[in-house]
């Protein structure tokens, strides 16, 4: 059964500190990861990746992907209180090994709290 | 575009009772999923469509539950009969493949 890690499960810091968010993952037949940001309500896209060691940036957002050790971390700069959120990891993987279906699964989350 | 689009954004019902939440893609998108949230159990992949086909619904948790996309502006996940333990927010969301999914609002469930 696929499944996908992320810890810390919550993290306090203070306005400006900078963050590591880790997300570990074993999935048959890897294709992709996700991570996304999730404020008060629905989810929003924020990195997919693909290949190890490329990162991937978005302003203070970085994250990168380890294929050989299975895991990613999504790192966060200079935070803001604007960065409290629920920062969830996905696995995109294929059900069957001639790359048929795709599944997605999802981890539990990082509850991210920016004390002003 | 508006967007996805949920409805309704909550339903209170009582055990028993059929529950029919709806959705309406973006346009254009060809793959649509049906998320459930919880806190115990976070977000959980149910069923998605491509080209309003069924392709996976392996997390769909059991037989209370169908989905149906009759066309492509629009599919329903129905919960008959509707249990205690069936309360989550309930997510669709549309897009062009798994990745870069676009989330509805959601519909949250209470089933008392």
């Amino acid at each position: 059964e696929d499944k996908v890690v992320q810890s810390p499960l919550s993290l306090v810091v203070h306005e400006g500190d900078t963050v590591t968010l880790n997300c570990s993952y074993e999935v048959t037949n890897f294709r992709s990861l996700l991570w996304y940001k999730q404020e008060k309500k629905a989810p929003t896209f924020l990195f997919m990746l693909t290949s190890s060691g490329i990162e991937k940036k978005s302003g203070r957002l970085s994250s990168i992907l380890d294929k050989k050790e299975l895991f990613s971390i999504l790192n966060i700069t200079a935070t803001q209180t604007g960065d409290s959120a629920v920062y969830l990891c996905a696995v995109e993987g294929h059900t069957i090994s001639n790359f048929g279906n795709e599944k997605l699964t999802f981890g539990t989350g990082t509850r991210l709290t920016i004390i002003p | 575009d508006a967007g996805v689009i949920q409805s309704p954004r909550h339903e209170v019902t009582e055990m028993g009772q059929e529950v029919t939440l709806r959705c309406k893609p973006i346009s254009g998108h060809d793959y649509l999923f049906w998320y459930r949230q919880t806190m115990m159990r976070g977000l959980e992949l149910l069923i998605y469509f491509n080209n309003n086909v069924p392709i996976d619904d392996s997390g769909m948790p059991e037989d209370r539950f169908s989905a149906k996309m009759p066309n492509a502006s629009f599919s329903t996940l129905k919960i008959q009969p509707s249990e205690p333990r069936d309360s989550a927010v309930y997510f669709c969301a549309s897009g062009r493949g798994l990745h870069e999914q676009y989330f509805g609002p959601g519909t949250r469930l209470t089933v008392t």
